[in-house]
């Protein structure tokens, strides 16, 4: 069963430029979390999707959208690059199925390394 | 938001046990997750603690206080190939399955 797949795994951009990340959950997988991993700060929670819709939301600014797509298949979009939004963006699936016991497991992605110069 | 906290690094040798500690605020709290990440490489999934005590899944053992707001993850007969960052997560009772809160990290190194 293939993993967590994310593209792509490493870009450099340039302050002001956007940047969109694609992720593609395991499959049977509908929840997919994006997260950001800095040194300084860890992995931090920017935004979950399941079923196409926006169940959650971590606290980064505006600039930071994501959206999901009736494959489960997920996009990040990353406009007006700043040099702090050099970090490694994580992508992770889960399983949800009622009746199912649920660990709650993520699955990650090898992440997509941004730097912005 | 949660305040998890876990110690930033930690030395042992091979065969050794280690124990690394995790608190974290009850206000809100559903379950503990532990992860490992080696270097370069994704998270994966250790443990998951919802209820009070141990569960032990082979070298590795995580056990939870819900009402002290602690966890610790304790390492057994050391190998080399542990040495990884661990990560301490919180599921809080008012998210969804996808979002957790992460601890900073315990970078453990393993010495020969």
């Amino acid at each position: 069963k293939a993993g967590v797949t994310q593209t792509p795994r490493y870009l450099i951009k340039t302050r002001g430029q956007q940047v969109t990340l694609s992720c593609s959950p395991i499959s049977g997988h509908r929840s997919v979390s994006w997260y950001q991993q800095t040194p300084g700060q860890g992995l931090q929670f920017l935004f979950e999707y399941f079923s196409e819709t926006q169940r959650n939301k971590g606290n980064f600014p505006g600039r930071f959208s994501g959206r999901q797509f009736s494959n489960s298949r997920s996009e990040m979009n990353v406009s007006t690059l700043e040099l702090g939004d050099s970090a490694l963006y994580l992508c992770a699936s889960s399983l949800e199925n009622s009746g199912t016991p649920n660990t709650g497991e993520l699955f990650f992605g090898e992440g997509s390394r941004l730097t912005v110069l | 938001g949660q305040n998890i906290d876990q110690p930033t690094e930690m030395t042992a040798t091979e065969g050794a046990i280690v124990q690394i500690n995790c608190t974290y605020q009850t206000s809100g709290f559903n379950g503990l997750f532990w992860y490992q990440q080696h270097a370069g490489e994704a998270p994966t999934f250790l443990s998951y603690n919802v209820l009070d005590g141990l569960e032990e899944k082979g070298r590795f053992s995580s056990f939870l206080s819900r009402s002290k707001g602690y966890s610790y993850l304790l390492l057994k007969e050391l190998q080399m190939k542990d040495s990884a960052s661990y990560l301490c997560a919180v599921f809080m009772t008012t998210d969804s399955w996808g979002k957790l809160q992460f601890g900073a990290g315990t970078q453990v190194v393993v010495t020969p």
